[in-house]
């Protein structure tokens, strides 16, 4: 079983539709991390969070510790959102260990 | 400009030949790690340094080296390239324990080994 598991796998949506993408994972963890890798490649940090909710713009991150379950929400979708969303945790070995990805694809 | 950089972005080589993968950064961060991505298994990690001289394997350090002899430079080495190693590499820096801090990805680097 992967220590971190992410749901769904392909997301389509309309333009501002309210989007929710989980992460559900095994290992117990401080502090858990959202990444967006873009259609050309490149990977930027969205959030890192050990408690609570984190927002920044449209973007809504939740962690909930006891359930060991994350969601990134993104409100009023646009088609610039498109992306594959990551989260990763670390590791029971200490490292970072990564899902597998949502891609994400919003449609004008 | 903060920023994180590869280099190549793009190497297509010949099985058994070695080749370095550079990475750098420019903002006196303490953590560097090296990731691959490979289609259905999402990013893994190869090496990560926690300061200078001082790394440890990730997930999958196997065929891989990597040094850090300067807190701004982590190089990643394939000392005799496989077709297993083709891959996307990234390499990331944080200022401090990349696990609670935001990571700065680099561009990335498309290896192909034939």
């Amino acid at each position: 079983k992967n220590e971190v598991e992410q749901s769904p796998q392909n997301l389509t949506a309309q333009e501002g539709e309210f989007i929710t993408i989980n992460c559900s994972y095994s290992v117990g963890i401080s502090a858990l991390h959202w990444l967006q890798q873009h259609p050309g490649g490149g990977i930027v940090s969205l959030f890192m969070l050990s408690s609570g909710k984190k927002k920044h713009g449209r973007l809504i991150a939740t962690i909930n510790i006891q359930e060991k379950h994350s969601s990134l929400h993104i409100t009023a979708s646009h088609p610039r959102d498109s992306a594959v969303y990551i989260c990763a945790v670390r590791g029971s070995q200490g490292n970072l260990i990564f899902g597998k990805g949502t891609k994400l694809s919003v449609k004008p | 400009e903060a920023q994180v950089t590869q280099n190549p972005r793009y190497l297509i080589t010949v099985t058994g030949k070695k080749l370095t993968v550079t990475c750098s950064q420019n903002m006196n961060h303490e953590y560097m790690s090296w990731y691959r991505q490979d289609p259905g298994l999402g990013l893994r990690q190869i090496y990560y340094s926690m300061n200078v001289e001082v790394t440890d394997k990730g997930d999958v350090p196997e065929g891989y080296k990597v040094s850090r002899k300067e807190k701004r430079n982590f190089p990643l080495i394939l000392e005799s390239p496989s077709p297993n190693q083709t891959s996307l590499y990234f390499c990331a820096s944080s200022r401090t324990s990349f696990l609670y801090n935001e990571q700065f990805f680099g561009p990335g680097t498309r290896l192909t080994v034939l």
